[in-house]
């Protein structure tokens, strides 16, 4: 399977929460990151989290950290049409990060 | 400039032209990566160069051949493409390749090969 794996679409009505869940198999990864991709555009680091925390809040965005299952998941509290994008759960490797295939989020009015 | 810039945006080329895509940052940072996003794939690391010495190279076809002249620039030349190397081709940098660091991207470079 995948290094990092996460549902690929997901749909919320605009005010509602989102959670978006990724798994990932490296278990030495001292960091999780999760980015953020809009159309046409790179992506864009939104947060990331140290693996000895297993939770960490920004603003509207909560990342949860489960280490023995390996399991992130990124809340995005009162989700706006604006934060329809596609999403990254990434791990580190080495030199370079694990992305997963990304998640769509589609926010509807 | 700020940030993580990348040409051209699109290109279209045939599969027996030679073109480079040109990377350059902004930020002071000593690695440099090259990522190829795919329909349906996971990010694909293609090249990391940390103070402008190659450090990973993950068994990408000759076809692509990067180069980095310096901390600030990143080229990636291509020669004799497949149709399915079409892809979004993504720059990122970081501080230094050997810590776990926040990487920036560029937009990327629109791919096509005919």
């Amino acid at each position: 399977g995948e290094d990092v794996e996460q549902s690929l679409f997901l749909s919320v009505r605009e005010g509602d929460s989102s959670v978006i869940n990724c798994t990932y198999t490296d278990s030495s990864s001292t960091y999780l990151y999760w980015y953020k991709q809009e159309p046409g555009a790179g992506l864009q680091l939104l947060t990331y989290i140290f693996s000895n925390m297993d939770m960490k809040q920004d603003q509207r965005l909560t990342v949860l950290l489960n280490k023995k299952d390996k399991h992130l998941s990124l809340r995005i509290a009162d989700t706006q049409t604006g934060d329809s994008a596609i999403y990254f759960c990434a791990s580190v490797s080495g030199y370079a990060l694990n992305f997963g295939k990304g998640t769509s989020l589609l926010v509807t009015p | 400039e700020t940030g993580v810039t990348q040409t051209p945006r699109h290109l279209v080329m045939g599969m027996t032209n030679k073109k480079s895509l040109k990377c350059e940052q902004h930020l002071g940072h000593n690695a440099m990566y090259w990522y190829k996003q795919s329909a349906k794939k996971p990010l694909e690391l293609m090249f990391v160069y940390n103070f402008k010495e190659q450090t990973e190279n993950n068994s990408v076809p000759s076809r692509f051949s990067p180069e980095c002249p310096n901390s600030s620039h990143l080229f990636l030349h291509l020669h004799t493409l497949q149709p399915e190397d079409s892809a979004l081709y993504l720059c990122a940098s970081s501080l230094n390749a050997l810590a776990p660091d926040e990487q920036f991207f560029g937009p990327g470079t629109r791919l096509t090969v005919l």
